[in-house]
Order: C-alpha cells, then structure tokens, then sequence
C-alpha cells in the first residue's frame, strides 16, 4: 500500500507569508494526487486535483506542484481563512489514503 | 446542489453494530462511485470504502482492517449510501463522511469532490 508523509506536521505563520507543504508518496504515483483543506469542526474540501488542477472557487494564492514521489502545496500569501489542516491523497490505486495532515495556524 | 446527509451515528458499545446512512441529492446517484472517510477525533482521515455504481456491479473495495467487518451498499431507489460496521471497538470511533468518487466523464475516479457533514460514532462501555 502508497503511504503518504506530509511535512510539516504543524506550522505557524503569519498573514502574508509563503506557505509550502511537502507530501512524500513511497511509490511513484505519477500526478494522481489531491490536496483537501479541513477547517475546523467542518468537512474536508477539495483544493487541487491531480497534483495541480486547481478546483473552482479556490483563490489563485493556492498552487499545487510535483509528480511521482513529492509533491507541494503552496499558498503565497497566507489569509487568515486559510488557518485549516490540509491533507493530502492519493488515487493511484486502491486502497487510496491520505497524508497524516499538516495544521496551519496564525503566528 | 449536491447535497450528502449522514446519519446514524451515536453512542454504542464494543460488540454492537450499527448502519450509518447517507442520503444525496443534487447529482446523478445511480451513475456514481461513493467512499466512505472516517476521522477519529483529533485524528487525520481514514479512506474506509468505496462502492462503485450499480451499473457497474456495485462492486466494493475496503481498506484491510476493516474488511470483514464493514459493509458498504448503496439503494439506487432512495440516492441512498450506507456503511454497516460490525463488531464494533473502541477504535471505530470516529466522524464517519460519505464523499463522492466518480461522477462521471471528464473526470475519473479519486477525487472526494463533495462530502457530506459527518455523523459522529462513539464506542464505548
């Protein structure tokens, strides 16, 4: 089975920062990978689809990069709606899984 | 709208079972692929199930440690998803979402487009 590794596990910044998540896949899924926003106490949503397709409504601070084995999510200037967990997935192929999450807050 | 209504959650004891529902609407049921997510508190998500549609053979996949005891169907009739669990512990407990998978074309399968609220699921004696 794929497992995926997201760094960092926790992150502080501040409102206009970059902001950059890794997700480390142990096999090569080439671009077969989601990134989902979790805000607190609500559903995950969707953000970027395959490795960097962003989903309608996402604003454009949010980009998506990588194949294979590592991929990135950046957010280039922090909002303070952006404070959420984000979690990366991948759909290679069954079973799918998710990154174990990476939880952004306001320093 | 796309809309996923869970329900069925509460508090059960080890041992139990019980059938969670989702109810959809706003899509084309019949033609869809549905997962079922699980996230234990202050816990990452858990891929749990996914059913295909019944066109194609509603067949199901299951992450491996709950494979034999998960049960995953769907009622066509009612835009209806159900997750039935068995044999219930402490660690079943969790939100349990349902999410859409395949839609339909352009898009494959893989994407959690739409997720319903969650039901929350606690084991406990």
């Amino acid at each position: 089975d794929i497992q995926l590794t997201q760094s960092p596990s926790s992150l502080s910044a501040s409102v206009g920062d970059r902001v950059t998540i890794t997700c480390l896949a142990t096999q090569d899924i080439s671009n077969y990978l989601n990134w989902y926003q979790q805000r607190p106490g609500k559903a995950p949503k969707l953000l970027i689809s395959d490795a960097s397709t962003l989903e309608a409504g996402v604003p454009s601070r949010f980009s998506g990069s990588g194949s294979r084995t590592e991929f990135t999510l950046t957010i280039t200037s922090l909002q303070p709606e952006d404070i959420a967990t984000y979690f990366c997935q991948h759909y290679d192929h069954i079973p799918y899984s998710f990154g174990q999450g990476t939880r952004l807050d306001l320093k | 709208e796309v809309q996923l209504v869970e329900s069925g959650g509460g508090l059960l004891k080890p041992g139990g079972s019980l059938r969670l529902s989702c109810v959809t609407s706003g899509f084309t049921f019949t033609s869809a692929w549905m997962n079922w997510v699980r996230q234990a508190p202050g816990k990452g998500l858990e891929w749990v199930g996914r059913i295909k549609s019944t066109t194609d053979g509603a067949a199901t996949d299951y992450v491996a440690p709950v494979n034999s005891r998960f049960i995953i169907s769907r009622d066509d009739s009612k835009n209806t998803l159900y997750l039935q669990i068995n044999s219930l512990t402490p660690e079943d407990t969790a939100v349990y979402y349902c999410t859409t998978d395949f839609m339909g074309p352009p898009r494959g399968f893989g994407y959690f487009a739409f997720w319903g609220q969650g039901t929350l699921v606690t084991v406990s004696s």
